[in-house]
């Protein structure tokens, strides 16, 4: 049971540049999420998932996508990076039962030049 | 909307010590509260969580936390520190009930404990 998987840890990108950050739960959980973590904003909701198929937008959705095709993946991908989207960017999730996130995973730090 | 805000971005506390990382909500009804803790290059970890049930909440590690209405606060207690308390700590709120409701997160207290 490896929990919460992210891939890759850390990342360099070039503006412009495009890019996908993979995150993959073996728990069975219907809600994933995005989050990105900057100094002193805490975390703040980027996009997520309450099952596969179904995606929304979170807080600060503008310059990424995501998609949900089956319960375990949920993908977010840089369309074209911008030096404002250096940052930590943690996938989360959860069953329906569970009231908040339960599950982080260890992170990607990402910068781009 | 729902918010929370941490007061203090930084606690200092000698080993032994009383840990207190303060936290006062937002909410147009009683929410749901949480606090997660974060070590150095991990994912967060939930210490603890606030349902409407019992408004004194013990989560892992020794930590505590209260909710009290009359002062919109969900502080986090621990009677002694220890070393390896050092950590940064979210507060966090949802609405309560069921549903897809996504917690909005604090901006982070980080506790520093001295030997």
């Amino acid at each position: 049971n490896a929990g919460v998987t992210q891939t890759p840890k850390f990342q360099v990108l070039k503006t412009g540049q495009s890019m996908t950050l993979q995150c993959a739960q073996d728990m069975n959980h219907e809600y994933m999420s995005w989050y990105r973590q900057d100094p002193g904003m805490g975390l703040r909701l980027i996009h997520y998932s309450v099952g596969a198929g179904i995606t929304d937008q979170g807080e600060v959705p503008n310059g990424y996508n995501v998609s949900r095709s089956t319960t375990e993946d949920f993908p977010l991908r840089l369309l074209s990076a911008a030096p404002s989207q250096t940052s930590v960017y943690f996938c989360a999730s959860r069953y329906p039962g569970q009231n908040t996130e339960a599950f982080f995973g260890q992170g990607t730090r990402l910068t781009v030049v | 909307a729902q918010s929370v805000t941490q007061l203090g971005s930084h606690v200092s506390v000698s080993e032994g010590a009383l840990v207190l990382l303060r936290c006062n909500y937002s909410s147009s009804v009683p929410p749901y509260l949480f606090w997660y803790v974060q070590y150095p290059n991990q994912g967060l970890q939930l210490l603890l969580k606030y349902t409407s049930a019992a408004t004194l909440v013990k989560g892992i590690n020794g930590f505590e936390a209260e909710f009290k209405k009359s002062e919109t606060s969900f502080h986090l207690t621990k009677p002694s520190a220890h070393m390896s308390d050092a950590a940064e700590y979210f507060c966090a709120v949802r609405l309560p009930g069921g549903g897809s409701y996504i917690p909005t997160f604090g901006r982070g207290t980080s506790l520093i404990v001295h030997p």
